[in-house]
C-alpha cells in the first residue's frame, strides 16, 4: 500500500524564525504530484504548495518552499519568517496510483510562539 | 462562486439512526470525494466519484453509501450510525486532471451517541 509518513506529530517555532516539516512517501509511480495542506483551527483545509515530481526545481509560494528529494522519496516543507497565523495542522498528501485519490499523512501540529 | 459547501456543520445522532451529509460544488468539477478525519489519523478516503453516475469505494467505505446523480451534488449516507462513525467529514472536489488542486468543504462534525 502506498503510504505517506510525517514523523513529527508536533513542532514549535519562534515567530520570524524558520521551521521545516518532514514528509516521506512510498510510491512506484514515476510521474506524480505531492501536496502540503494546512488546517487552521477553523478546520478548513487549505492548499499550501504543490510539487510536480518530474520537475527538478523545488516549488515555492511566498514564505513556503519545499525540499523535494525524489530518489529519497522525501518532501519537506520549509516555512520562513514564521507568523502567528501559520499555527495549524499541516498534512502532506499524495495521489494514490496516479489518480485523484489523496493519501494523507497523519499531520504535524505547528505552534508559533510570539 | 461558493466553492464546496457542506451541510450540516454539526450533527448529533443516536446509534442506529440514519442521515445524509450533503455536499455541493459550483465549479463544474468532475471529481468529488468524501474523507473522514479522526484524531491522529489524518484524512482517509471513504468514497469518490469521477462523474455523474460513477462512484467507487475508498479506504474506509463500510457503513456509508454514496450516489452521484448530478455533477454538482455528492451526498454521503450513513445507513445505521455507530459510535465508530464519530468523526469530522470533509467533501472535496477537483477537475479530473492529475495534480489539480482539490478544494475542500468546511467539514461536518458528527457525533454518534
Amino acid at each position: 500500500a502506498q503510504t505517506v509518513t510525517q514523523s513529527q506529530p508536533e513542532m514549535s517555532v519562534q515567530e520570524a524564525e524558520t521551521v521545516t516539516l518532514s514528509c516521506t512517501y512510498d510510491t512506484s509511480e514515476s510521474d506524480y504530484y505531492l501536496f502540503w495542506y494546512k488546517q487552521p483551527p477553523s478546520r478548513q483545509m487549505i492548499l499550501v504548495i504543490r510539487q510536480e515530481a518530474y520537475k527538478q526545481q523545488n516549488a515555492t509560494e511566498n514564505r513556503f518552499s519545499v525540499n523535494f528529494q525524489k530518489a529519497a522519496k522525501s518532501f519537506s516543507l520549509k516555512i520562513s519568517d514564521s507568523q502567528l497565523g501559520d499555527a495549524a495542522m499541516y498534512f502532506c498528501a499524495y495521489p494514490q496510483g496516479g489518480s485523484e485519490k489523496l493519501v494523507f499523512g497523519k499531520g504535524t501540529k505547528l505552534t508559533v510562539n510570539p | 462562486n461558493a466553492g464546496v459547501t457542506q451541510t450540516p456543520k454539526f450533527q448529533v445522532l443516536k446509534t442506529g439512526q440514519s442521515m445524509t451529509l450533503q455536499c455541493a460544488q459550483d465549479m463544474n468539477h468532475e471529481y468529488m470525494s468524501w474523507y473522514r478525519q479522526d484524531p491522529g489519523m489524518g484524512l482517509r478516503l471513504i468514497h469518490y466519484s469521477v462523474g455523474a453516475g460513477i462512484t467507487d469505494q475508498g479506504e474506509v467505505p463500510n457503513g456509508y453509501n454514496v450516489s452521484r446523480s448530478t455533477t454538482e451534488d455528492f451526498p454521503l449516507r450513513l445507513l445505521s450510525a455507530a459510535p465508530s462513525q464519530t468523526s469530522v467529514y470533509f467533501c472535496a472536489s477537483s477537475s479530473y486532471f492529475l495534480g489539480d488542486t482539490q478544494y475542500f468543504g468546511p467539514g461536518t462534525r458528527l457525533t454518534v451517541l
